[in-house]
C-alpha cells in the first residue's frame, strides 16, 4: 500500500477555489493499480466521496459536486490534486485523499486528512 | 447513483455480537456487489475492514465479518471490545463511489 499526505490551505474565503494536493509515496501514481480519490467529511457528518482520477487521466465525479470539481494528476512529482470552485461554508470539511484498489475496489489507503474551513 | 442506508447507531456490551445493515436503494441492483466496510475513529483516518462483501484485509481481526443478501449488506462484529467503539461506513463501487451515512457503535 502507498502512503498519502494531503497539503493545502486550511482556510479559504467564500466564493474562492479550494486547492489541495496529495503526495504519494511508496508507489507510482502511474502504475494503474489504483483510482486516486478525494473524500471529505463535514463536521459531525458522514463520509462523502468527491471524485477520482485514474492513471489514464479519466475522471469520475460525484454528480452533486461535478460542476465545481477538477481532479488532476502530476506524474512528474507523484501527486494528484483537487480544485473545488465557488466554495461556501457548506464546503467546510476534513478532506482526505485515498486510493481505491482496482483489484478489490475498496479504499485501502487514506491520508490523515486535512481540515479546510471556508470563512471570510 | 445508488444510496446506501445504515442505522444511525447500534450498541452492545463487551463480548456480545452486533450487526450493522447497509441497504441499497437504486435501480441498478446488480451492481451492488463491490461492498466494503470502514471503521473510523474520530480524528483518525478511516480503516478498511471488509472488501468485496466478505473478505478481510490482512491484519484485520476475524471478529469482523461481512455478508450480503439481496439489497442488504451486513457487518457483524463478534466478541465486542471497547476499542471497537467507532463509526462504521459501508461503501459501494459501481464506476462511482457511494458511502452509507455511517453507524455509530457504542460499546456499553
Amino acid at each position: 500500500q502507498v502512503q498519502l499526505q494531503e497539503s493545502g490551505p486550511g482556510l479559504v474565503k467564500p466564493s474562492q477555489t479550494l486547492s489541495l494536493t496529495c503526495t504519494v509515496s511508496g508507489g507510482s501514481i502511474s502504475s494503474g493499480r489504483y483510482y486516486w480519490n478525494w473524500i471529505r467529511q463535514h463536521p459531525g457528518k458522514g463520509l462523502e466521496w468527491i471524485g477520482y482520477i485514474d492513471n489514464s487521466g479519466r475522471t469520475y465525479y460525484n454528480p452533486s459536486l461535478k460542476s465545481r470539481i477538477t481532479v488532476s494528476v502530476d506524474t512528474s512529482v507523484n501527486q494528484f490534486s483537487l480544485k473545488l470552485s465557488s466554495v461556501t461554508a457548506a464546503d467546510t470539511a476534513v478532506y482526505y485523499c485515498a486510493t481505491l484498489s482496482r483489484r478489490s475496489f475498496a479504499v485501502d489507503s487514506w491520508g490523515q486528512g486535512t481540515l479546510v474551513t471556508v470563512s471570510s | 447513483q445508488s444510496a446506501l442506508t445504515q442505522p444511525a447507531s447500534v450498541s452492545g456490551s463487551p463480548g456480545q455480537s452486533i450487526t450493522i445493515s447497509c441497504t441499497e436503494t437504486t435501480s441498478d441492483v446488480g451492481s451492488y456487489n463491490l461492498v466494503s466496510w470502514y471503521q473510523h475513529h474520530p480524528g483518525k483516518a478511516p480503516k478498511l475492514i471488509i472488501f468485496e462483501v466478505n473478505k478481510r484485509p490482512s491484519g484485520v481481526s476475524s471478529r469482523f465479518s461481512g455478508y450480503k443478501s439481496g439489497d442488504t449488506a451486513s457487518l457483524t462484529i463478534s466478541g465486542l471490545q471497547a476499542e471497537d467503539e467507532a463509526d462504521y461506513y459501508c461503501c459501494s463501487f459501481a464506476v462511482s463511489v457511494v458511502f452509507g451515512g455511517g453507524t455509530k457503535l457504542t460499546v456499553l
